[in-house]
């Protein structure tokens, strides 16, 4: 079964930019991914769907801060221009087991 | 406006049932599988349980296996997740999620508010 892992978190400066880190276990790596945003008190919010060759799909509205990218085993989300309510947990998702998802357990970011 | 909205939440006390439901509105619910998902206190997201759009494939955790059933009616775009035997563990937010395929699992792109569940004597 897949495994992702993810940094329990991360920390950037206002204005800054911040690249978060999924990492896909043994034999995984050409899996996609995706990332999905929760703020304080919502419900989780996708950002986008990063296949094995980097390529990706944002969900509806998101703005173009939100990057992502991908190399080997490792998927990336950036963040650039960073603000206050960017502040939350971030989690990836795969698949690949028939229905079954994977979630991995998640970063929490702060942005000073 | 695309939009899920998840109900049927409440306190429990260990060992009873409740079902919980989600309604789905502003696009095609039968062409895509949903999945349930859960955030317990201090906890990350965790994948409950999913079924494909013709309820033809149904999978579940580990965690909550025997105990909770998934299922679905097209016809009034919703979901639904029966949980029996609840245990104080399985005390979490419940989200209902839309994958961005109808069979196999895949990325999910809408996600309900969710719906809380707590499970205390």
């Amino acid at each position: 079964q897949v495994v992702l892992t993810q940094s329990p978190s991360a920390s950037a400066s206002l204005g800054a930019s911040v690249k978060l880190t999924c990492t896909l276990s043994s034999g995984h790596s050409s899996n996609g991914i995706a990332w999905h945003q929760q703020q304080p008190d919502k419900g989780p919010r996708f950002l986008m769907k990063i296949n094995g060759d980097g390529s990706h799909i944002k969900g509806d509205g998101i703005p173009d801060r939100f990057s992502g990218s991908s190399y080997g085993a490792e998927r990336y989300l950036i963040i650039s221009g960073l603000q206050s309510d960017d502040e939350g947990d971030y989690y990836c998702q795969t698949w690949g087991r028939g229905i079954h998802v994977v979630f991995g357990g998640g970063t929490k970011l702060t942005v000073l | 406006e695309v939009q899920l909205v998840e109900s049927g939440g409440g306190l429990v006390q260990p060992g009873r049932s409740l079902r919980l439901s989600c309604v789905a509105s502003g696009f095609t619910f039968d062409d895509y599988a949903m999945h349930w998902v859960r955030r317990g206190p201090g906890k990350g997201l965790e994948w409950v349980s999913g079924i494909s759009w013709n309820s033809g494939t149904k999978g579940y955790a580990e965690s909550v296996k025997g105990r909770f059933t998934i299922s679905r009616d097209n016809a009034k775009t919703s979901l639904y997740l029966e949980m029996n035997n609840l245990r104080t563990d399985d005390t979490a937010f419940y989200y209902c999620a839309k994958d961005m395929v109808g069979y196999n699992g895949d990325a999910f792109d809408i996600w309900g508010q969710g719906t809380v569940v707590t499970v205390s004597p």
